[in-house]
């Protein structure tokens, strides 16, 4: 079965331009998340999905971020125009449901540096 | 909103050695779920053992288990026989049983460095 499929790995931007993070969650897996995990500390959802529909973007910096999963598969996440404090790892992970005895698998993650 | 405290930033064993990671979460509910996870350098996190709140009993996964203490809103994660494969990242998380929008998410501590020294 393969996993959580996120790209690119590695993206390097200079402030206030945009940048778009891609991810191709588990075939089948309805609840689809992003996390963002800044350097030495443990990751925090940004925004989660149910299919194509969104369950909690309570997290998400809506001045700047946004997120789509058309047609309740793959899903993209913006930011524009990105700052320095969002230099970070971008994870992806999904889920067959969204009750908490359903695993969530994550992808390897973009790491985004802002300079 | 629950909160998880992870207090070790670095921990170091022996290979072949036995090492406990400790984690406290607060919340207010009676019903949850609480994982570790492990996250090695430049790869994927993946889950190493949960735990439901509502079960007494100790999770227990091969090498990894868990010493769960509800009152004391205290989890911790036992390795034995610590292998070179451990070293990682450790982070502790917490999610809510309830289905309720907000509440679904996990939770995460700060994370644990696990060194292996052979």
């Amino acid at each position: 079965e393969a996993g959580v499929a996120q790209s690119p790995r590695y993206k390097i931007i200079e402030k206030r331009q945009s940048v778009a993070f891609w991810c191709n969650p588990i075939s089948g897996h309805a609840t689809l998340y992003w996390y963002q995990q800044i350097l030495g500390q443990g990751p925090k959802l940004l925004i989660q999905f149910q299919n194509n529909g969104v369950v909690d973007d309570s997290q998400l910096p809506k001045d700047r971020f946004s997120a789509e999963r058309l047609k309740g598969v793959d899903s993209t996440l913006k930011i524009q125009p990105a700052k320095l404090e969002d230099s970070a790892v971008y994870l992806c992970a999904s889920s067959l449901g969204s009750g908490g005895n359903y695993e969530q698998y994550f992808g390897p993650g973009t790491r985004l540096t802002v300079t | 909103a629950q909160t998880v405290t992870q207090s070790q930033p670095e921990m170091s064993v022996q290979e072949a050695e036995t090492v406990t990671l400790s984690c406290t979460y607060d919340t207010s509910e009676s019903d949850y779920y609480l994982f570790w996870y492990k996250q090695p350098p430049s790869r994927q996190m993946i889950l190493v053992i949960r735990q439901e709140a509502y079960k007494q009993q100790n999770a227990t996964e091969n090498r990894f288990s868990v010493n769960f203490q509800k009152a004391a809103k205290s989890f911790s994660l036992k390795i034995s026989d610590s292998q070179l494969g451990d070293a990682a990242m450790y982070f502790c998380a917490y999610r809510s049983h309830e289905l309720i929008q907000g509440a679904q998410k996990l939770v995460f501590g700060q994370g644990t460095r696990l060194t292996i020294n052979p």
